[in-house]
C-alpha cells in the first residue's frame, strides 16, 4: 500500500528564511510525486510534480522539490520565504489514485 | 473560465440518512475524483470517474457511490450515514483517465449529528 509521511506538522519561519518541508513515501509502482498548496481561504492547488527525468523539479512561486530515490523522499524547498507563503502544504504520491500526507502548516512571520 | 464548483457548501444530516454531493469540473476537464478530508488530515481518495465509469476506487465501503454524467459533472452519494462520515468532501478535476487531480473545488462540509 502506498503511504506518505510529512514530518513537520507546523513550521514557523521569519520572512527571508529558507524553507525545507520533508516528505517520505512508500509506493510499489511507478513513482509520481506532487506537492499541493492551500492558501488561507482558497482551494487546494498543484504546486509542482515529478514524473521522471531530472530529480530536481521547479514549481510556481519559486518552489522546488528534489526526488531522492534512495531515501524515498521528495522534500519541498524555497530559498527565501515570504509572508504570502503562509499556507498548508500537502505531499502526495501516485497519479489518479493519489495518496496525500497529512499536511504541514507553514506560518511566515513578517 | 470557471474552476471546479461544488454544491452545497455545507450540509447537516443525521445518522442513517443519505446524502448527494455535486461537482462540476473545470471547463475542458473530463475526469473527476472525489476525496474525503477529515479534520487535521490530508485528503483520502474515494474514487475517480472517467467516461461515466468508476475507474479507480480507494478504501471506502460500498455506502459510497458515485455517478458521472455526459457533461462530465459528477455526484457522490453516501448511504446510511455514520458519525465518522463527517468531513470535508473535495472534488478534483483533470484531463484523461488516471490523471492526477489538477484543480480542486472548495469542498462540501458534511456534518452528521
Amino acid at each position: 500500500a502506498q503511504s506518505v509521511s510529512q514530518h513537520n506538522h507546523h513550521v514557523i519561519l521569519s520572512e527571508a528564511a529558507s524553507l525545507e518541508l520533508g516528505c517520505n513515501y512508500s509506493y510499489g509502482g511507478t513513482v509520481n510525486l506532487f506537492w499541493y498548496v492551500q492558501y488561507p481561504g482558497q482551494h487546494l492547488q498543484l504546486l509542482l510534480k515529478y514524473f521522471s527525468g531530472d530529480p530536481l523539479v521547479k514549481g510556481i512561486k519559486g518552489f522546488e522539490a528534489e526526488f531522492i530515490k534512495s531515501k524515498f523522499s521528495f522534500n519541498l524547498r524555497k530559498p527565501s520565504v515570504q509572508w504570502s507563503d503562509t499556507a498548508e502544504y500537502f505531499c502526495a504520491v501516485g497519479a489518479g489514485k493519489s495518496t496525500f500526507g497529512d499536511g504541514t502548516t507553514l506560518t511566515v512571520k513578517p | 473560465d470557471a474552476g471546479v464548483t461544488q454544491s452545497p457548501t455545507h450540509l447537516i444530516k443525521t445518522r442513517g440518512q443519505q446524502v448527494t454531493l455535486r461537482c462540476s469540473p473545470k471547463s475542458g476537464h473530463d475526469t473527476v475524483s472525489w476525496y474525503q478530508q477529515a479534520l487535521g488530515q490530508g485528503p483520502q481518495f474515494i474514487f475517480q470517474y472517467y467516461e461515466e465509469e468508476e475507474r479507480q476506487r480507494g478504501n471506502f465501503p460500498d455506502r459510497f457511490s458515485g455517478h458521472q454524467f455526459p457533461n462530465y459533472s459528477s455526484e457522490l452519494n453516501v448511504n446510511a450515514l455514520l458519525l465518522g462520515d463527517s468531513a470535508l468532501y473535495l472534488c478534483a478535476s483533470s484531463l484523461g483517465a488516471g490523471a492526477q487531480p489538477q484543480h480542486f473545488g472548495d469542498g462540501t462540509r458534511l456534518s452528521i449529528l
